[in-house]
């Protein structure tokens, strides 16, 4: 099956400075990549959507400016947390879809997610 | 705004009960729900997944069935196992963004 993997999966680091997190498609393609953000006890919050070549779409009340996604090739998005605030402490899960999926949840596939912790 | 609510926040039974996680959802023009688990500090498990048109959906000791018009779903789960306890989301999907609640969390006793 479809397999998404996030690196690191583990970050700790100082107030201040920026944290780059990967997610790959490992055995497909994938035209679309959505990031996730999820805080204790709460919901998955949709933070972006990228698409392959283009720019991020971001959700209403996520900075762009702080939260930089990177979808450069069909295997690979990138998200960097600038200048992390301990407010920013969360679990960050990617998933992607394929081409033909259009982006419908059953296409989606998820990646095992990054625990974020700024000290 | 879509928003979907999970009920209970969490549970703890003793193994081999039958037990019954529920959804609601506010706006019934969805495409598609789908049950996810997700153990502590890792990622999501797709459990199983109802189009909007289908009642219900079973996959082994698992059956999630849909009331698109009433907004709710309900997950059943037989003869409940240690293995099961994990945090059990729902997600309801518009055409390509998905919205969960915030899970219930269920622990099966041995």
């Amino acid at each position: 099956g479809a397999v998404v993997s996030q690196h690191p999966s583990w970050v700790i680091c100082k107030s201040g400075t920026s944290v780059k997190i990967e997610c790959r498609s490992l055995d497909f393609q994938a035209t679309t990549m959505f990031w996730y953000r999820q805080f204790p006890k709460q919901s998955l919050m949709l933070m972006a959507t990228s698409n392959e070549g283009s720019k991020a779409t971001y959700e209403q009340g996520v900075e762009k400016d702080k939260f930089l996604i990177n979808h450069a090739s069909l295997t690979l998005s990138t998200l960097t947390v600038t200048s992390a605030h301990p407010e920013d402490s969360s679990f960050y899960i990617c998933s992607a879809s394929p081409p033909g999926g259009r982006g419908w949840v059953e296409t989606q596939y998820f990646g095992p997610g990054t625990r974020l912790l700024v000290l | 705004k879509q928003e979907v609510t999970q009920i209970p926040a969490a549970l703890s039974v003793p193994e081999g009960e039958n037990l019954v996680l529920n959804c609601s959802f506010t706006d019934s023009a969805i495409y598609n729900l789908q049950w996810f688990r997700q153990d502590p500090g890792k990622g999501l498990t797709s459990l199983l997944l109802i189009q909007s048109s289908q009642r219900e959906q079973t996959s082994g000791r698992l059956n999630a069935s849909l009331d698109k018009s009433s907004g709710r779903s309900t997950l059943y789960i037989a003869a409940s196992q240690p293995g099961d306890s994990a945090t059990y989301l729902c997600a309801v999907s518009g055409y390509s963004t998905l919205t969960f609640g915030k899970g219930t969390m269920l622990l099966v006793s041995p």
